[in-house]
């Protein structure tokens, strides 16, 4: 099993370029969420989702859109980024509702200049 | 809200020696509490999880929890730490859908 797959590993961007972090997992887990890495902040939830057609806000969703159509991929996009964007993201899935730990990818790296 | 704070940004230890990681929690009814560790340019591995029943938990890499309910307390702790034991440390806890992250223990085992 592949597990959770991120791409790009890094990207670089202008201010107010858009992009799309892919995001996908072969586990047939219903959850997937999104969290961003910043030093001395620990991870912060952005936006998760308990099974396809369904997302919500985490605790720092401002600028971040996501969509879920299907169970196994939850694209995290950017509409038009900015400097405070730069940062480490990771996917993360897990069963919904359950107490199963979540299983991350191992992150996408972004730049924004 | 649920939450989790780790006092210590930073914890150093002699290989060989016990090492604790420090997390307390603030939760409203029974906490769902976790421990990960992070090594270089990776994503997250799962450690061990407290839901209910003992509160000594036993996990991966020979790491162990222990869960105190009076001093709202879930400390990471290893008998002898090993330098490969080196690396960021996150306390987590459920909040209904949500996997809330503490800010994170640099872990530095020194030879």
């Amino acid at each position: 099993n592949a597990g959770v797959t991120q791409t790009p590993k890094f990207q670089v961007l202008k201010t107010g370029q858009s992009m799309t972090l892919q995001c996908a997992q072969d586990m047939n887990h219903e959850y997937m969420s999104w969290y961003r890495q910043d030093p001395g902040m620990g991870l912060r939830l952005i936006h998760y989702s308990v099974g396809a057609g369904i997302t919500d806000q985490g605790e720092v969703p401002n600028g971040y859109n996501v969509s879920r159509s299907t169970t196994e991929d939850f694209p995290l996009r950017l509409l038009s980024a900015a400097p405070s964007q730069t940062s480490v993201y990771f996917c993360a899935s897990t069963y919904t509702r359950s107490a199963s730990p979540l299983h991350f990818g191992n992150g996408t790296r972004l730049t924004v200049t | 809200a649920q939450s989790v704070a780790q006092p210590e940004d930073q914890v150093n230890v002699a290989e060989g020696n016990p090492l604790t990681v420090k997390c307390t929690y603030s939760v409203s009814g029974n906490p769902y509490l976790f421990w990960y560790v992070q090594y270089p340019n990776r994503g997250l591995q799962f450690l061990l999880k407290y839901i209910t029943g003992d509160n000594l938990v036993k996990g991966s890499y020979g790491f162990e929890a222990e869960f105190n309910k009076s001093q709202t307390s879930f400390h990471l702790k290893k008998p002898s730490a090993l330098v490969s034991d080196s690396a960021l440390y996150f306390c987590a806890v459920r909040d209904t859908d949500k996997l809330i992250f503490g800010t994170g223990t640099r872990l530095q085992v020194f030879p």
